[in-house]
């Protein structure tokens, strides 16, 4: 059982935005800024998407943006495209025994 | 271009032993944290362990703690996982994860994966 927790699945016509949640405590994503996402296409290597709550690596889309509140970090993907349907998965450092976790992830659908 | 490629998976018993490698090409090895990352079939990504560019630092999951140990050889820009007394909730499809963080950067994601090697722990 993951210590984040992420809506199960989100869903969205194209062109609309969508926000998934990641919530966890003040020790892991209230804690500090080093909160990360991750897109998944299954059978595919997962791919970072945002680093550090709302930085974006190179060659990743300007409709992926993040922000952070509290416990809670959010990915919103702005635009939606049929592409975008994957499972999106956050990743924050925990500073605990386990010193990463990932949220259980969210089903992104394109309707 | 950023490689990493995953082997040593298999099938093996309950109780047994085995030993992930990933061999890294592209980049500086030496100069970058490294990971290990699985995914359980049906299930989600977990951290399973990492390990700092200079091995001064290592953590591992709760769930592996004391029966996997992860290393590095600099030398032959490869990552290693040492899984003893393997179980069946081990099994897995273990991915090789590059970090951001470095001895340059304070950066921390895991920007660069491998495509995985499955390990199924079964009698």
């Amino acid at each position: 059982q993951s210590a984040l927790t992420q809506p199960a699945s989100v869903s969205g016509s194209p062109g609309q935005s969508i926000t998934i949640s990641c919530t966890g405590t003040s020790s892991d994503v209230g804690g500090h800024n080093y909160v990360s996402w991750y897109q998944h296409h299954p059978g595919k290597a997962p791919k970072l998407m945002l680093y550090y709550v709302s930085n974006r690596p190179s060659g990743v889309s300007d409709r992926f943006s993040g922000s952070k509140s509290g416990n809670t970090a959010s990915l919103t993907i702005s635009g939606l495209q049929a592409e975008d349907e994957a499972d999106y998965y956050c990743n924050s450092y925990t500073g605990r025994s386990t010193p990463w976790v990932f949220g259980p992830g969210t089903k992104v659908t394109v309707l | 271009e950023v490689q990493l490629v995953e082997s040593g998976g298999g099938l093996v018993q309950p109780g047994r032993s085995l030993r992930l490698s990933c061999a890294a090409s592209g980049f500086t090895f030496g100069d970058y944290d490294m990971h290990w990352v699985r995914q359980a079939p049906g299930k989600g990504l977990e951290w399973v362990s990492g390990l700092s560019w200079n091995s001064g630092s290592v953590g591992y999951a709760d769930s592996v703690k004391g029966r996997f140990t992860i290393s590095r050889d600099n030398a032959k820009n490869s990552l290693y996982l040492q899984m003893n007394s393997l179980r069946p909730e081990d099994t897995a499809l273990y991915y090789c994860a590059k970090d951001l963080h470095s001895s340059k950067s304070s950066d921390f994601g895991f920007d660069s994966w491998g495509q995985g090697t499955l390990v199924t722990v079964s009698s």
